[in-house]
């Protein structure tokens, strides 16, 4: 049971360039989030899903999109990475309450 | 609308000394409440959490947390200390009437630095 991963671990992007960040979650849930982490803001939320084929907006959606094709798998994309975007990615979890997330993915875009 | 504060950026605390870390919150209805943990470069981890039923609610790695609705807080402790203990505290709300949606607020997390 390997829980969430997250794909890469570490990414360098130019300004303008495109990535797509992959998480993968074994536990069968429902809910799936990915959230950036940068000093002193905490945890803010991109997007998230309540379900295979569904997604939402969070509280900073600008800039990134997401897919959700299989209960399993939930993409984010960057089509334009900005320097604004250099941050800690995480993604996680949930069927109701508490959360699990996955390692991380540190990006930096210069 | 939901909402959680962090009043403390650090929290210093002499190994084997008891520690608090805050959190109020503010919920329309009723709250469920979080604490996570993160360790340095590693995701967050599940510590413990309120639903309801008794105000204290014991978690893992011998931490515990008082709930208050009269204070509106949900204040992280444990008994004893470790320098092991040392990581970022996230607490974390959701409003029990949130319509269907099981999306919490998270705080900024507290840093806590335990010295030997």
């Amino acid at each position: 049971n390997a829980g969430v991963t997250q794909t890469p671990k570490f990414r360098v992007l130019k300004t303008g360039q495109s990535m797509t960040l992959l998480c993968a979650q074994d536990m069968n849930h429902e809910y799936m989030y990915w959230y950036r982490q940068d000093p002193g803001m905490g945890l803010r939320l991109i997007h998230y899903s309540v379900g295979e084929g569904t997604t939402a907006k969070g509280e900073v959606p600008d800039g990134y999109n997401v897919s959700r094709l299989k209960k399993q798998n939930f993409l984010l994309g960057l089509e334009s990475a900005a320097p604004s975007q250099t941050s800690v990615y995480f993604c996680a979890s949930s069927i109701r309450n508490e959360q699990f997330f996955g390692p991380g993915t540190r990006l930096t875009v210069l | 609308a939901q909402s959680v504060a962090q009043p403390e950026d650090q929290v210093n605390v002499a190994e084997g000394n008891p520690l608090t870390v805050k959190c109020t919150y503010s919920v329309s209805g009723n709250p469920y409440l979080f604490w996570y943990v993160q360790y340095p470069n590693r995701g967050l981890q599940f510590l413990l959490k309120y639903i309801t039923g008794d105000n204290l609610v014991k978690g893992s790695y011998g931490f515990e947390a008082e709930f208050n609705k009269s204070q509106t807080s949900f204040h992280l402790k444990k008994p004893s200390a470790l320098v092991s203990d040392s990581a970022l505290y996230f607490c974390a709300v959701r409003d029990m009437s949130g319509g269907g949606s099981y999306i919490p607020t998270f705080g900024r997390g507290t840093s806590l630095i335990v010295h030997p």
